[in-house]
């Protein structure tokens, strides 16, 4: 267990109906971001924020995702309209943003089935 | 986006051989970090080298990088099968964002 902890672990949708994830950081971690990863690749950066900050978004990512993390604390990832090519795991991580720990903690992900 | 190319895509070897798998990347870094996810979670940090180191250490973990060729590697000795991962590098691309590559899927067989 990282300390980072997303919910649900699983989510199954249809077509058109809107999903939003959770994820839950470390504590004191400033940065936490969203990667999307599909079978077989690497995890693809969608966004990150500093504290309550959006700092950087994917240019990839349609205007059908958004991402909130109020106060700074716990975030949120919401999907409209899904589209079965949003079929995916959703990772969150996060760090502390102090230079000399740069390493990101996972969460165990959101596994996203759009039938 | 993936920035980086692991090399190679999947590897198979005997419990107590060594595993080596590389990393090629685009863009200047000020450091590369190498990740393990087991099936189906979340990945899990092994290691970091900064842009000045060229060769890290950690148990059976040894990392090279060399930044004329934007090129790293991992060797793992004496394998596990509790080693049977995917293994993915990461580079921040000189910014607080973190681009990872497309992954070595190895298998321990023991």
């Amino acid at each position: 267990d990282t300390g980072v902890s997303q919910d649900p672990r699983h989510k199954i949708t249809k077509r058109g109906q809107n999903v939003t994830f959770r994820c839950d950081p470390i504590s004191e971690h400033n940065r936490l971001y969203w990667y999307r990863q599909t079978l077989g690749q690497g995890p693809e950066f969608l966004t990150y924020f500093q504290n309550e900050a959006q700092l950087e978004k994917s240019r990839l990512l349609s205007d059908r995702f958004s991402a909130e993390r109020p106060k700074g604390s716990f975030s949120t990832l919401e999907i409209q309209r899904t589209e079965q090519g949003d079929s995916a795991m959703y990772l969150c991580a996060s760090r502390r943003m102090d230079g000399n720990n740069e390493k990101l903690f996972f969460g165990s992900g959101t596994q996203l089935s759009v039938l | 986006s993936q920035q980086g190319e692991e090399d190679p895509q999947a590897l198979s070897i005997q419990e107590g051989e060594n595993a080596t798998m590389n990393c090629s990347y685009k863009t200047s870094i000020n450091n590369l970090q190498w990740y393990r996810q087991n099936s189906g979670r979340g990945l899990v940090h092994l290691i970091l080298i900064r842009s000045n180191e060229r060769e890290k250490h950690s148990g059976r973990l040894r990392v090279t990088l060399d930044t004329s060729k934007k090129s790293s590697s991992l060797l793992i000795t004496a394998s596990r099968a509790a080693d049977t991962a995917s293994y993915f590098c990461a580079t921040d691309e000189g910014t607080y964002k973190y681009i990872f590559g497309t992954g070595t899927r190895l298998k321990v067989l023991a």
